[in-house]
């Protein structure tokens, strides 16, 4: 079975920029596609970005919340997932999980690997 | 405020079954498939349902989710302690070209 591990999180100020990496193992990193989802302290699962694998094209798509201030990438050759974060808020505060991101032709998505997550705090 | 909606909480003994609704709109529930996830605080999270009623490798059959029409619902029989944790609807919403989630339903084994 795969594996997804975060690292990259940690204290930022307001503005500052923070990127998150994910090192993906046990499966075909190539040909998935790979999510952010975030969860802020005792609040819901958000959805932050998805980026589908390079066969199928590698567009990127995000949440309207973040639309404009992360980005999500992929480095295939080294299994890895990339979400960099600038002009972070406050409310941008949360854990941050890697996941694969299952999409099939007749519209099924789904979260279907899930890292342990990393922390940001956003605070001045 | 979440797209979804699911009940901040519910209570049942061991061995007894529980019910989690999740409810949404056409543009989201009403047109695309549900999954359901299980988050046990501070580990990670694990896919329970996808495609509205199917069980990846793994997941006891104990968990059963159904959709009708704009609202899905989660059951989880033969109740046992390791079932307390946060569960989650999720679909993807066409009008806000978006995932979106349930606020999450605690589950506590009494």
């Amino acid at each position: 079975e795969g594996q997804l591990v975060e690292s990259g999180g940690g204290l930022v100020k307001p503005g500052g920029s923070l990127r998150l990496s994910c090192v993906a193992s046990g499966f075909a990193f190539n040909n998935a596609w790979m999510s952010w989802v975030r969860q802020a302290p005792g609040k819901g699962m958000e959805w932050v970005g998805r980026i589908r694998s390079k066969p199928d094209g590698g567009a990127t798509d995000y949440a309207p919340p973040v639309k404009g201030r992360v980005t999500v990438s992929r480095d295939d050759s080294k299994n890895i997932l990339y979400l960099q974060m600038n002009g972070l808020k406050t409310e941008d505060t949360a854990v941050y999980y890697c996941t694969r991101y299952s999409s099939t032709w007749y519209g099924s998505d789904s979260f279907d690997m899930w890292g342990q997550g990393t922390m940001v705090t956003v605070s001045s | 405020q979440s797209v979804l909606t699911q009940p901040p909480s519910l209570s049942a003994a061991p061995g007894q079954m529980v019910t989690i609704s999740c409810s949404g709109s056409s543009s989201n529930i009403g047109s695309s498939y549900v999954s359901w996830y299980q988050h046990v605080p501070r580990t990670a999270p694990r896919l329970l349902i996808y495609e509205n009623n199917r069980r990846p490798s793994g997941i006891p059959d104990r968990f059963s989710g159904s959709k009708s029409a704009t609202s899905a619902t989660l059951a989880i029989t033969g109740l046992q302690t390791g079932d307390e944790a946060d569960y989650y609807c999720g679909t993807w919403d066409s009008s806000l070209s978006s995932v979106v989630f349930g606020g999450g339903t605690k589950v506590t084994v009494l």
